[in-house]
């Protein structure tokens, strides 16, 4: 168990609808990663947000938006959803930048029909 | 910009052999370089980091790592495998991205069978 916790596992959605992914990083970690996995693209930084503030911005689409609370945990917004939305989507937490260990959550696993 | 490769998609091993996963990247200055491990259903797992100093990094589950600047390598070893450690395995370069920021670039991955 990393510490790290993604809500909900699954989730299947039909094209054009939004949904928000959850991620509670590990105790006392101030950063926040999002990733995309998927079997074309590969794993995909989205972006990264530290204490609050967005940190670092990857292949993160327009469509898609992210947030850090002041409890630090973070939700992924996903809207206008395409078939080619369907993948893994990780979340990670740090104590700090990159040269800090990042630990990963379980994933949740986005579906679009 | 930063880039990993791994070459490999698929390596197939004895159990009880040895193993090397290549990794190679491309970055201007000295990049921070991490090997993860992901099985089935899992999220990644750090096995290993290089930051500086030596340049053979040991990690967790009996792995190591070499770093080789001249060769923009950075090879995942293990001298004899178990059956557990068949999994998916993520090189990942970590290099400046504006200020102090830093961005994490993946390898497509290299998938680890293990045959009894």
């Amino acid at each position: 168990d990393s510490g790290v916790t993604q809500t909900p596992k699954h989730l299947i959605t039909a094209t054009g609808q939004r949904v928000t992914l959850r991620c509670s990083p590990r105790s006392g970690d101030l950063s926040v990663y999002w990733y995309q996995q998927s079997l074309d693209q590969g794993l995909q930084f989205l972006i990264q947000y530290y204490n609050g503030e967005e940190r670092a911005k990857g292949n993160i689409l327009e469509r898609f938006s992210a947030q850090q609370f002041p409890d630090l945990h973070s939700e992924l917004n996903l809207s206008s959803l395409e078939l080619g939305d369907s993948a893994l989507y990780f979340c990670a937490s740090s104590s700090g930048g990159w040269n800090t260990e990042a630990f990963f959550g379980q994933g949740t696993r986005l579906t679009v029909v | 910009a930063q880039s990993v490769t791994q070459p490999d998609i698929h390596i197939t091993v004895s159990e009880g052999a040895s193993l090397e996963l290549r990794c190679n990247y491309s970055y201007g200055a000295t990049p921070y370089l991490f090997w993860y491990v992901q099985s089935p259903g899992q999220g990644l797992q750090l096995l290993l980091k290089y930051f500086s100093g030596d340049t053979l990094v040991q990690g967790i589950k009996g792995f190591e790592a070499e770093f080789k600047r001249s060769q923009s390598s950075f090879n995942l070893r293990k001298p004899s495998v178990h059956w557990s450690d068949a999994a998916e395995y993520f090189c990942a370069v970590g290099a400046k991205s504006g200020g102090s920021n830093y961005k994490l670039t993946f390898g497509k991955g290299t998938l680890l069978t293990v045959n009894p």
